[in-house]
C-alpha cells in the first residue's frame, strides 16, 4: 500500500536553481494538494487540484507553479529558488470534494536551498 | 474565514497521565473538524475527525475528541500517555461550503518516563 509516494526525500539547491517535486497517489483519489511546512507555521497551501485538468492557487503561491499530470501524478516545480523556500514540502490527496474527506500524505521533500 | 488556534506549541506529560491537546477554531458555518498526527520525518495521519453526529469522536491509539459547538472547541485527549504517542499533533478545520481545510500551527508532545 504506497498510498501517496513523493521524490525526492531530501534535496539542497543554489539560489536561482530550478527544480521539480514530484508526486503520485495510488488511491484513484481525484483531489491532490501541496503544502509546505515551516517551524511554528503549521501547514500552509501552496496549490491544489480539485480534479485532473484543473489547478488553483493556495495561501502561498508565489515562487511556485504545478501541472496536474493525469489522475495520479501532481508535480510542484520552482523556477527560481530562493532560500525563502527551504521548507518541507508535503504532498497529499483526498478522494474528492466532498465535504469532510481526510487528507493522505506523503512522507515529505526536505529542502535547502543555499 | 476559517482559523484555527492550538494553545500550547509543546506540551509535556508523563508517562500514564492524561494527554490534553487544546483546539479552538472560529467559522462562520458548521464546521468539519480533524486530528492529524504527524511522527518524526513522517507526513500526518489522520486521528480522527467530526462531520456531523455525535459530538464525542473516537480514533486511533486509544484518543479522543469533543466538539463543543458553545466552545467552539474540539480538544484532543487520551487518558494514558505511552511513550509512543510522543509526536506533532495538527487540529484542522473545514468550514461547511469548503472541503480545502485550515491547519493549526501545531503542538508538540513530548512524554517523559
Amino acid at each position: 500500500n504506497a498510498g501517496v509516494t513523493q521524490t525526492p526525500k531530501f534535496q539542497v539547491l543554489k539560489t536561482g536553481q530550478s527544480m521539480t517535486l514530484q508526486c503520485a497517489q495510488d488511491m484513484n483519489h481525484n483531489s491532490m494538494y501541496w503544502y509546505r511546512q515551516d517551524p511554528g507555521m503549521g501547514l500552509r497551501l501552496i496549490y491544489y487540484s480539485a480534479s485532473e485538468g484543473t489547478t488553483d492557487k493556495g495561501e502561498v503561491p508565489n515562487g511556485y507553479n504545478v501541472s496536474r499530470l493525469n489522475k495520479r501524478e501532481f508535480s510542484l516545480r520552482l523556477e527560481s529558488a530562493a532560500p525563502s523556500q527551504t521548507s518541507v514540502y508535503f504532498c497529499a490527496s483526498s478522494r474528492d470534494r466532498v465535504f469532510g474527506q481526510p487528507q493522505h500524505f506523503g512522507d515529505g521533500t526536505r529542502l535547502s536551498i543555499l | 474565514a476559517q482559523s484555527v488556534t492550538q494553545l500550547g506549541s509543546h506540551v509535556s506529560v508523563s508517562e500514564g497521565a492524561l494527554v490534553l491537546l487544546r483546539c479552538n477554531y472560529s467559522s462562520s458555518v458548521p464546521p468539519y473538524l480533524f486530528w492529524y498526527v504527524q511522527y518524526p520525518n513522517q507526513g500526518l495521519q489522520l486521528l480522527l475527525k467530526y462531520t456531523t453526529g455525535a459530538t464525542l469522536v473516537k480514533g486511533i491509539n486509544g484518543f479522543e475528541a469533543e466538539f463543543k459547538k458553545s466552545e467552539t472547541s474540539f480538544h484532543l485527549t487520551k487518558p494514558s500517555a505511552h511513550m509512543s504517542d510522543a509526536a506533532e499533533y495538527f487540529c484542522a478545520v473545514s468550514p461547511g461550503g469548503s472541503y480545502i481545510p485550515t491547519f493549526g500551527r501545531g503542538t508538540s508532545l513530548i512524554v517523559h518516563p
